[in-house]
């Protein structure tokens, strides 16, 4: 399959800092990034759908200016964490592919840790 | 509402035998189906697709779509202790942005 990669894989950072996580297509041009976040022994939750050049589409539930989404080229897309708060502790995983009707592959996965 | 719905198990089975996964999904114009294992602490990885009525088989892996039911299955053969995961299906409409993931099924493959 094709290979996204995210980075970093782990973080921890100090409450009202903010955090960048990079997710990167390496061989495949990534026309939408998906980012979700994971709570322990919980299923994916969607945050925000980023297609390339345009601005992202959140979730219900989910602060645009809290969680900034940037997906500037085919191959990168970032999420900014800002002013983290513990309660934002938790496994931030991308996902991304090529085409509307292809699939999608994850990222490694981000685990953030607010202290 | 669309909906994904998998059994959260645990599911244990033996080693050697046969796992069987299992999801039902709600919208019937959903067209793209996806099983993901994951291990934990770590993100999905795909390892089946499947779009068309029918089975799929890929190694000791075999899913199974019936639209008509709404259902999607996935076979695990010979079944390994490294199979144990959650795994994870998700449906797609056609044309759709984004993935509906079920809760996953927790599988425990004893040696």
């Amino acid at each position: 399959g094709a290979v996204v990669s995210q980075h970093p894989s782990r973080v921890i950072c100090k409450s009202g800092t903010s955090v960048k996580i990079e997710c990167r297509s390496l061989d495949f041009q990534a026309t939408t990034m998906f980012w979700y976040r994971q709570f322990p022994k919980k299923s994916l939750m969607l945050m925000a759908t980023s297609n390339e050049g345009s601005k992202a589409t959140y979730e219900q539930g989910v602060e645009k200016d809290k969680f900034l989404i940037n997906h500037a080229s085919l191959t990168l897309s970032t999420l900014t964490v800002t002013s983290a708060h513990p309660e934002d502790s938790s496994f931030y995983i991308c996902s991304a592919r090529s085409g509307v009707d292809t699939e999608a592959f994850f990222g490694q996965g981000t685990r953030l840790t607010v202290v | 509402q669309k909906e994904v719905e998998q059994n959260s198990g645990p599911l244990s089975v033996p080693e050697g035998a046969i796992a069987s996964l299992n999801c039902t999904y709600s919208d019937r114009v959903s067209q793209s189906f996806f099983w993901y294992r994951q291990y934990s602490g770590k993100s999905p990885e795909l390892i089946m697709s499947i779009y068309s009525n029918g089975d799929k088989e890929d190694g000791r892996f075999t899913a199974q779509l019936n639209k008509a039911s709404q259902y999607v299955s996935l076979l695990i053969r010979d079944s390994q202790p490294s199979d144990s995961a959650t795994y994870l299906c998700a449906v797609k409409d056609q044309g759709a942005q984004k993935l509906v993931f079920g809760q996953g099924t927790r599988l425990t493959i004893n040696p």
